[in-house]
């Protein structure tokens, strides 16, 4: 059964960068039809797709957060790690690490996020 | 980039009740590429359906998706206890995932 951990500090100073990793287990992440990605969710709001990897290194991200944000896979580690730069409080949030599996639905290919790690919470405070 | 429109922000119903949630997109969407989450208090949200109508595995068939171009709808036919959670839509597309801002459903 696939599982995945998200591992990082607790704690992130303002202006300093944030970096996550998520181990996956039980399952190889070089899978062809897979994508991989993060997802946050800050106190009492709801989920924010941050970015997604595919174990080829092709990624793509959200927009709002590109010229912060640098995701890249290890396959040798079986991990995926974030690294978001000059944080601020409005970066405090549960962070999620995410597989997309592939389904075909009426013989057309879809996604579906349907492991999800348990959450790390992150706060940006001095 | 597509934005998901979620109504009602809160749906107060009773256990035995059916439930009706709704996800517009802002541009005609594939159906295919729409997916409902289900969210308890400090747990990880949890697949329920993919492609706008097909059930992930071990979901309860009171779980129901419908909907095409713009309009798509979680049923739960029958409200259980554990059904009382916060319910987000989700959207795929090439270049980016977004997610509707939840419609929680609580006891009425």
């Amino acid at each position: 059964q696939l599982q995945l951990q998200e591992s990082g500090p607790g704690l992130v100073k303002p202006s300093e960068p944030l970096s996550l990793s998520c181990t996956v287990s039980g399952g190889s992440i070089a899978s062809s039809t897979s994508y991989w990605g993060w997802i946050r969710q800050p106190p009492g709001k709801g989920l924010t797709w941050i970015g997604t990897i595919h174990y080829t290194g092709s990624n793509f991200n959200n927009a709002s957060l590109q010229s912060r944000l640098t995701i890249s896979v290890d396959t040798s580690k079986n991990q995926f790690s974030l690294t978001l730069t000059s944080v601020t409080a409005a970066d405090t949030a549960v962070y999620f690490c995410v597989r997309a599996n592939y389904y075909i639905t009426y013989g057309q290919p879809t996604y579906g996020l349907d492991v999800w790690g348990q959450g790390t919470t992150v706060t940006v405070s001095s | 980039e597509i934005v998901l429109t979620q109504s009602p922000g809160t749906l107060s119903l009773s256990p035995g009740e059916r439930a009706t949630l709704s996800c517009r997109t802002s541009q005609t969407t594939d159906f295919n590429y729409v997916a409902w989450y289900q969210q308890k208090p400090g747990q990880a949200p949890r697949l329920l359906i993919y492609g706008a109508s097909s059930r992930a595995t071990g979901v309860p068939d009171r779980f129901s998706g419908s909907g095409s171009g713009t309009d798509f709808t979680l049923t739960i036919s029958r409200l259980e206890p554990e059904d009382f959670a916060v319910y987000y839509c989700q959207h795929f597309s090439s270049s980016s995932w977004t997610f509707g801002q939840g419609t929680k459903v609580e006891i009425e």
